[in-house]
């Protein structure tokens, strides 16, 4: 079936690393994302990686891909306050429809 | 508007009563769906349309829930008989699927539906 889990929350310190997990069950999804959704806003696409590749840097963000253990990541370096929003990953199953998780709040405290 | 456009914003019904969600997609996007948020659910996928292909309906819940897009650009999503659980707030995305980044989706803010 077709489920993506995240764990619900992460607290961290300001100037600290986050690292939110995600695993997928579809081994044939050619993209996995992370959205962004600050206090009541619509999500906002923050990264992607294709599923051929291992790593993606990008600025304070890292995201690291397993596809034998169905296991995606993203790190936030020196994680600010404004980082503070679910997080949410995704995977694209027929083309552009994407499946979402369950979103994982950040909470990042002074 | 340059975004995606969702009214109302928010929403109080009572249960039984039918209800009208609008969608205002981007202009020129061809591609446009629907999620639901409810607490600690994460965002769960209701319907998709593309262009002037068959929508995807996989994910109604029930037969209450039904939705249009009009025109391949203004979508409404009809909810009948609305029950307690129904609350959770809809979101609409638009994508650009013919030249734009497949997967990226464009959200509305959302409509907050409360059912008492």
């Amino acid at each position: 079936g077709e489920d993506v889990e995240q764990s619900l929350f992460l607290s961290v310190r300001e100037g600290d690393s986050s690292v939110i997990n995600c695993t997928y069950t579809d081994s044939s999804s050619t993209y996995l994302y992370w959205y962004k959704q600050e206090p009541g806003a619509g999500l906002q696409l923050l990264t992607y990686i294709f599923s051929n590749m291992d790593m993606k840097q990008d600025q304070r963000l890292t995201v690291l891909l397993n596809k034998k253990d169905k296991h995606l990541s993203l790190r936030i370096a020196d994680t600010q306050t404004g980082d503070s929003a679910i997080y949410f990953c995704a995977e694209s199953i027929d083309t552009d429809k994407l499946i979402f998780g369950t979103g994982t709040r950040l909470q990042v405290f002074p | 508007g340059a975004g995606v456009s969702q009214s109302p914003s928010n929403k109080v019904t009572e249960k039984g009563k039918d209800v009208e969600l609008r969608c205002d997609p981007i202009s020129g996007h061809t591609a446009l769906y629907w999620y639901r948020q409810s607490l600690g659910q994460g965002l769960e996928f209701l319907i998709y349309f593309q262009g002037n292909s068959a929508p995807d309906k996989s994910g109604l819940p029930s037969d209450r829930f039904s939705a249009e897009r009009t025109g391949g650009s203004v979508s409404t999503l009809t909810i009948q008989r609305t029950q307690q659980e129904d609350s959770a707030v809809y979101l609409c995305a638009s994508s650009d699927t013919s030249g734009g980044l497949l997967g990226e989706l464009f959200f509305g803010e959302g409509s907050r539906l409360t059912v008492l």
